[in-house]
């Protein structure tokens, strides 16, 4: 399938667990960025990435890490899960003005 | 830095009625300006948008207006439908320096349409 796609969908771990969140492109696009989404809050920005091997800090990066060794891939990993981190995610990548979201991932930290 | 600030919700409208939701911003220089709506269980979809002042975003009905001298850029619609039930989230764009093409985001503005 063309386009973004997110795994898993949903997931629910662990206070103090490692997780992983994966996200792929088929478009080649150089720009991909992380996002969290809770209410009263919109989007905010986590982390983004402007090509491969090269990765930036975005408006909450706090918890999270991320990398990017092939451009279609951009996985965020929470290192030690807290329930503050329980939100839905959304990977996105950008070409020219518009940026194309997955359809997230839906994480509940217990 | 960059913000942005939507009205705030829920929006329940009767099907046929005139919506518009508002949403305001603050940057430094000439950003571009977006709307994006999110249906129930989806990711976030472009509406429309303007990359300059007095352009005029428009699509499936929705139009919105670049207003520098009021900040603003407001959506409307004038007759909505059942199916353009979902949250509608505004975003702008910043210029120039480490942007990255980085989207800055309203909280969001839930919108019901009944029958």
């Amino acid at each position: 399938d063309a386009g973004i796609t997110q795994s898993p969908r949903y997931k629910i771990t662990e206070t103090g667990r490692q997780v992983t969140l994966m996200c792929h492109q088929t478009w080649s696009h150089s720009y991909m960025f992380w996002y969290r989404q809770d209410l009263g809050h919109g989007l905010r920005l986590i982390y983004y990435s402007a090509a491969a091997d090269i990765t930036d800090k975005g408006e909450v990066p706090d918890g999270y890490v991320v990398s990017r060794s092939k451009t279609e891939n951009f996985p965020l990993t929470l290192e030690s899960a807290t329930r503050s981190q329980t939100s839905v995610y959304f990977c996105a990548s950008r070409h020219t003005d518009e940026q194309f979201f997955g359809p997230g991932t839906r994480l509940t930290v217990l | 830095g960059n913000s942005v600030t939507q009205m705030e919700g829920p929006v329940t409208l009767s099907e046929e009625a005139f919506l518009t939701i508002n949403c305001t911003y603050t940057a430094t220089g000439y950003p571009s300006l977006f709307w994006y709506v999110q249906y129930p269980g989806e990711g976030l979809q472009l509406l429309l948008k303007a990359t300059k002042a007095d352009d005029k975003g428009s699509n499936k009905g929705f139009e919105a207006t670049y207003r520098k001298e009021t900040t603003s850029f407001h959506l409307e619609k004038g007759s909505v439908q059942v199916s353009d039930s979902a949250v509608y989230f505004c975003a702008l764009r910043g210029t120039g320096g480490t942007s990255y093409g980085k989207l800055t985001f309203g909280q969001g503005t839930i919108l019901t349409v009944h029958p």
